[in-house]
């Protein structure tokens, strides 16, 4: 298996711009995480999934914020409009049976 | 409100030496705690896991503490090597929640030294 893919690997994009941040998750995994990674916060968790179906999405920083899972194999990270502090590293993971995640290699996203 | 540290943002030792890191937890006891290694421009990478009843989890040159008394686990890293560098995340299912969902801590730097 190639791991947890994710596109684009750096996104560049001006304030007030939709940004689509796309998952690939290891196939067989029923679960699937959306963090955020900045110097100040850390890695905080933002949505996950169980099955395709949003299980917890309080770490969503507000409404501009959406995610979606369609099917097993896709799941999109939506920012509309997006802002400047929205800037960050972008990590999607997903589990199995156990309890270890695994991630992707993030997107890069700057907003200007 | 519960919280899971790691008080080192970085920490320097020299090559061959033992590096420990830590990690706190307060204000809920979780049932176990991973730990991860980042390098940079990368997605955190699972080392180990280990659960509330067990004291010590070892693999390779690396072992893991669970002190449920003191609330913190420690990652020790024996006989370290530049390859080692990197920043390390300790991780724990936050209170109430599913297990498979993780809180992480913001990481220690480790550099080693030659």
């Amino acid at each position: 298996d190639a791991g947890v893919i994710q596109s684009p690997r750096h996104e560049v994009t001006e304030m007030g711009q939709e940004v689509t941040l796309r998952c690939k998750p290891i196939s067989g995994h029923d679960y699937l995480f959306w963090y955020r990674q900045t110097m100040m916060r850390g890695l905080e968790l933002l949505i996950y999934f169980n099955n395709n179906v949003p299980i917890d999405d309080s770490g969503m920083p507000e409404d501009r914020f959406s995610a979606k899972m369609p099917n097993a194999s896709f799941s999109t990270l939506k920012i509309q409009p997006s802002e400047p502090r929205d800037s960050a590293v972008y990590f999607c993971a997903s589990t199995g049976r156990n309890t270890e995640a695994f991630f992707g290699q993030g997107t890069r996203l700057t907003v200007v | 409100s519960q919280k899971i540290e790691q008080n080192s943002e970085a920490l320097n030792i020299q090559e061959g030496k033992t590096a420990t890191l830590t990690c706190n937890y307060t204000n809920y006891s979780p049932a176990y705690l991973q730990w991860y290694r980042q390098d940079p421009g990368r997605g955190p990478v699972f080392l180990l896991l280990i659960r509330e009843n067990e004291k010590e989890k070892r693999k390779e040159r690396l072992k893991v503490t669970f002190d449920t008394t003191l609330k913190q686990s420690l990652f020790h890293i024996t006989a370290s090597q530049p390859a080692d560098s990197a920043t390390y995340l300790c991780a724990s299912p936050p209170l109430g929640a599913g297990s498979y969902q993780l809180t992480f801590g913001k990481g220690t730097k480790l550099s080693v030294i030659p």
